[in-house]
């Protein structure tokens, strides 16, 4: 069954803590994204992987950080730098090359809390 | 920033009613797309509209694209109560740049059954 699965589905974060958010796909799909969704708000972009060993920083990407070692995996890390974590955090993916602004697949999400 | 923005906010319709929702973005596109998003969950695809198309349909659904207003609606013909989830559009708004789509806050739909 092909699709993205994102984990854990919820998270909490004590104050100063680093923590990591997975996200492995098994479409074969080159490129993979983090997006931040508020309350009542869109999603915001964090970070983006077009290719392996290669990504860029999105509209928000103060606080977080990536990885991108395998094709299929594409971990968040929210740092203690970030002072405002708790949101819900969406993987996705897509095809890539000439195609990064198609179709996207998402995960289902993980919702991360300060405790 | 914000490129799509949705029209409501919320809307509320008895089951069997049709539903439409607008998205108005500022800048040229080569697509826009509309997703649905249930409760605590992931985003699902519904359909892509391309800037040289006017109109497309998906069984229920059908979407417009106005370039000339920059809006686009998603209108839901028979709604049922497993419509009810939060309706984004996203465009990419950059000549085709690699960056990613850029969502709207939404359109929070309730079909009452």
């Amino acid at each position: 069954d092909g699709g993205i699965t994102q984990s854990p589905k919820y998270l909490f974060r004590k104050e100063g803590q680093n923590v990591t958010l997975s996200c492995e796909q098994n479409l074969n799909h080159d490129a993979m994204y983090w997006y931040r969704q508020d309350p009542g708000q869109g999603l915001r972009l964090i970070y983006y992987s077009q290719i392996v060993n290669d990504f860029q920083k999105g509209d928000i990407a103060e606080g977080y950080s990536v990885s991108r070692e395998k094709k299929e995996s594409f971990p968040l890390t929210v740092t203690s730098a970030q002072k405002n974590p708790t949101a819900f955090y969406l993987c996705a993916s897509n095809i890539g090359a000439g195609y990064v602004n198609e179709k996207l697949f998402f995960g289902s999400g993980t919702q991360l809390s300060v405790l | 920033s914000q490129q799509g923005e949705e029209d409501p906010q919320a809307l509320s319709i008895q089951e069997g009613e049709n539903a439409t929702m607008n998205c108005s973005y500022k800048t040229s596109i080569n697509n826009l797309q509309w997703y649905r998003q249930n409760s605590g969950r992931g985003l699902v695809h519904l359909i892509l509209i391309r800037s040289n198309e006017r109109e497309k349909h998906s069984g229920r659904l059908r979407v417009t694209l106005d370039t000339s207003k920059k809006s686009s609606s998603l209108l839901i013909t028979a709604s049922r109560a497993a419509d009810t989830a939060s309706y984004f559009c996203a465009t990419d708004g950059k000549g085709g740049g690699a960056d990613g789509l850029t969502f709207g806050k939404g359109t929070h739909l309730i079909i009452q059954p």
